[in-house]
């Protein structure tokens, strides 16, 4: 079963500039989520999509990130415009929901780097 | 104050001695607790999770959760090499929730 597919794996731009980056979750997996893992934090919730809705994008800072899952099944997410402190790592998960546990899959990530 | 608090700091051990990492968290409302492992430049797994109190054992991986007092643990017996990695753990309100991640520890075990 082919995993979580994120790319681009690395990105660098300067402040101010504008980035996307991509996700293809697991194969019938409706639920998907991004994450914000700054280096030497855990992940932290930006959104979570149920098929093509959001379930919860409350830690999503708005006025820079956006994200979409059109179809219910790819997501891009964006921000625009970038600071210094969005240096991270971006972590797609994606899962499929049920009425107990329901293990998130992550991808490799995408790097970003602001400079 | 963060809803899963994980002391940082890595640790080192040699091989086979036992690892043991833990966590508390501040909201009593969360009901799934699991252990993931990510190694460098790669996106977490999970290792294993438990529901509500009690314990949860997977071959050389023991995890425990205690409500009353707010504590996950993690026991990992004879430790390899290959257990080098961050574990981070995580709480959620249900089972399709957002993870409240700990920071995470570096564990390197030492042939």
């Amino acid at each position: 079963e082919a995993g979580v597919a994120q790319s681009p794996r690395y990105k660098i731009i300067e402040k101010r500039q504008s980035v996307a980056f991509w996700c293809n979750p697991i194969s019938g997996h409706a639920t998907l989520y991004w994450y914000q893992q700054i280096l030497g934090q855990g992940p932290k919730l930006l959104i979570q999509f149920q098929n093509n809705g959001v379930v919860d994008d409350s830690q999503l800072p708005k006025d820079r990130f956006s994200a979409e899952r059109l179809k219910g099944v790819d997501s891009t997410l964006k921000i625009q415009p970038a600071k210094l402190e969005d240096s991270a790592v971006y972590l797609c998960a994606s899962a499929f929901p049920g009425p107990t546990h329901n293990e998130q899959f992550f991808g490799p990530g995408t790097r970003l780097t602001v400079l | 104050q963060k809803e899963v608090e994980q002391d940082p700091g890595p640790l080192s051990v040699p091989e086979g001695a036992i690892v043991s990492l833990n966590c508390t968290y501040s909201n009593s409302a969360f009901q799934y607790f699991m252990w993931y492992r990510q190694y460098s430049r790669k996106g977490p797994e999970l290792l294993m999770y438990t529901y509500s109190s009690g314990n949860k054992e997977d071959g050389r991986f023991t995890a425990q959760v205690d409500k009353s007092s707010k504590y996950i643990s993690l026991f990992i017996r004879d430790s390899q090499p290959s257990d080098s990695a961050t574990y981070l753990c995580a709480a959620s309100l249900d089972g399709n929730n957002r993870l409240a991640f700990g920071k995470g520890n570096q564990v390197v075990v030492i042939p």
